[in-house]
């Protein structure tokens, strides 16, 4: 059984472009989480989407935005692109409510 | 002062002895505690979960809260080399919430063989 799928795994970016990062939650999941790990920090709450549509919000801005699909699989869109953009961005997936099983993460670099 | 405060370690023991991880927080709100493990480029893995006061235990692991003292400690018994990881501990006032969910920064655990 997969459990949560990210893609690409490494990414380098440059300030001011747009990335998409994508996930595929683990099977039976319907929830999906995403958030932003900076290196030696916790992880930061982005969003969680539930049935197609953003359910919870965390202090991000709104160059951050994101997607989940009918298979429940999601994307997170960055716009405009900053140095401090750069981290560790973790998808989680769970029946709603917790119990998270996260992904390995894609690594972003903007430079 | 920070929601919750964990010390970043680095911690480093001999393969066997007994490891404690301690978490303290200010927001007396907080009924729900985890405690998560992250190797190194690999996301969190939950390993303990807890309500309210008292101990947990699951095989080596045992979980712990005071919510009089708002401290929090996770116990490794006989560790192992594959114990080494950063662990997280993260917190909330109530289940299904992320937003409220805050996490400590981690502590770096090396298990010496």
């Amino acid at each position: 059984d997969a459990g949560v799928t990210q893609s690409p795994t490494h990414l380098i970016k440059t300030r001011g472009q747009q990335v998409t990062l994508r996930c595929s939650p683990k099977s039976g999941h319907d929830t999906v989480s995403w958030y932003q790990q900076a290196l030696g920090q916790g992880p930061q709450f982005i969003f969680q989407y539930y049935e197609e549509e953003e359910r919870q919000r965390g202090n991000f801005p709104d160059r951050f935005s994101g997607h989940q699909f009918p298979n429940y699989s999601s994307e997170l869109n960055v716009n405009a692109l900053l140095l401090g953009d750069s981290a560790l961005y973790l998808c989680a997936s769970s029946p709603l409510g917790y119990g998270y099983t996260f992904g390995s993460g894609t690594r972003l670099t903007v430079v | 002062q920070k929601e919750v405060e964990q010390d970043p370690g680095p911690l480093s023991v001999p393969e066997g002895a007994i490891v404690s991880l301690n978490c303290t927080y200010s927001n007396s709100a907080f009924q729900y505690f985890m405690w998560y493990r992250q190797y190194s480029r690999k996301g969190p893995e939950l390993l303990m979960y807890t309500y309210s006061s008292g101990n947990k235990e699951d095989g080596r692991f045992t979980a712990q809260v005071d919510k009089s003292s708002k401290y929090i400690s996770l116990f490794i018994r006989d560790s192992q080399p594959s114990d080494s990881a950063t662990y997280l501990c993260a917190m909330s006032p109530n289940a299904g919430n992320n937003r409220k969910l805050i996490w400590g920064l981690g502590t770096s655990l090396a298990v010496n063989p």
